[in-house]
């Protein structure tokens, strides 16, 4: 799977919009971009997943550039709710084999502030 | 759908004793579970992967003797940590390929032991 790049933290204001970037210079053509985040002390929850098209879901929306290799999670109007740790993770999507499981990064812990 | 529950969500336990930690998949069949562990302000680190019916794989430098992985049936891993000592305390948690759902994999809410 690809190597991300993320920033280890960022702040937000509540209600503003949170732009989250992740760097993948080194992503294959069959690979996808999936974005989870774990809020303290809780397992990781998906968040939203793309290959080349922007992504929007009532989460978040995924804008993925030209090239693939840089995207943005981008959470519209952030809550205090949405402080946590945000992972950027590259893998093949459907892919069969059961040895293949999520491989973690550091991650971006976004700090919402009111 | 595709919901994974883990219990218990914390336990205390004494140095030299054996905790148990359980991995549900509640609507759907998992083959395959992960389990990872996480240290404090850390990311994950995959400790094995849990296969049905046969042998767990275990990553470099995770002891297989004392961290011993069960999965008997196709809804249900188990997670033992054999001989506890306090730097096994950690937060551990599974997770699961999720059918059907086009996200790849789903999550347990993580155990967090602490051995005294």
């Amino acid at each position: 799977d690809a190597k991300t790049t993320q920033p280890t933290s960022m702040d937000c204001a509540e209600g503003r919009a949170a732009n989250l970037p992740c760097n993948h210079s080194t992503i294959s053509g069959n690979e996808y971009v999936y974005w989870y985040r774990q809020i303290h002390s809780q397992g990781p929850q998906y968040i939203i997943h793309g290959l080349k098209n922007n992504e929007t879901n009532e989460m978040a929306s995924l804008i993925i550039t030209e090239d693939r290799k840089s995207s943005t999670l981008i959470l519209p109007h952030a809550t205090l709710r949405d402080t946590a740790v945000y992972y950027c993770i590259v893998r093949v999507r459907g892919n069969n084999n059961a040895g293949n499981m999520l491989t973690f990064g550091g991650g971006t812990r976004l700090m919402v502030k009111p | 759908g595709a919901v994974v529950s883990q219990h218990p969500s914390r336990v205390i336990c004494k140095s030299g004793t054996s905790v148990k930690i359980e991995c549900r998949s509640l609507d759907f069949q998992a083959t395959t579970m992960f389990w990872y562990r996480q240290f404090p302000k850390q990311s994950l680190m995959l400790m094995a992967t849990s296969n049905e019916g046969s042998k767990a794989t275990y990553e470099q430098g995770v002891e297989k003797d004392k961290f011993l992985i069960n999965h008997a049936s196709l809804t249900l891993s188990t997670l033992t940590v054999t001989s506890a000592h306090p730097e096994d305390s950690s937060f551990y948690i599974c997770s699961a390929r999720a059918p059907n759902t086009g996200y790849g994999y789903t999550f347990g809410s993580g155990t967090r032991l602490t051995v005294v």
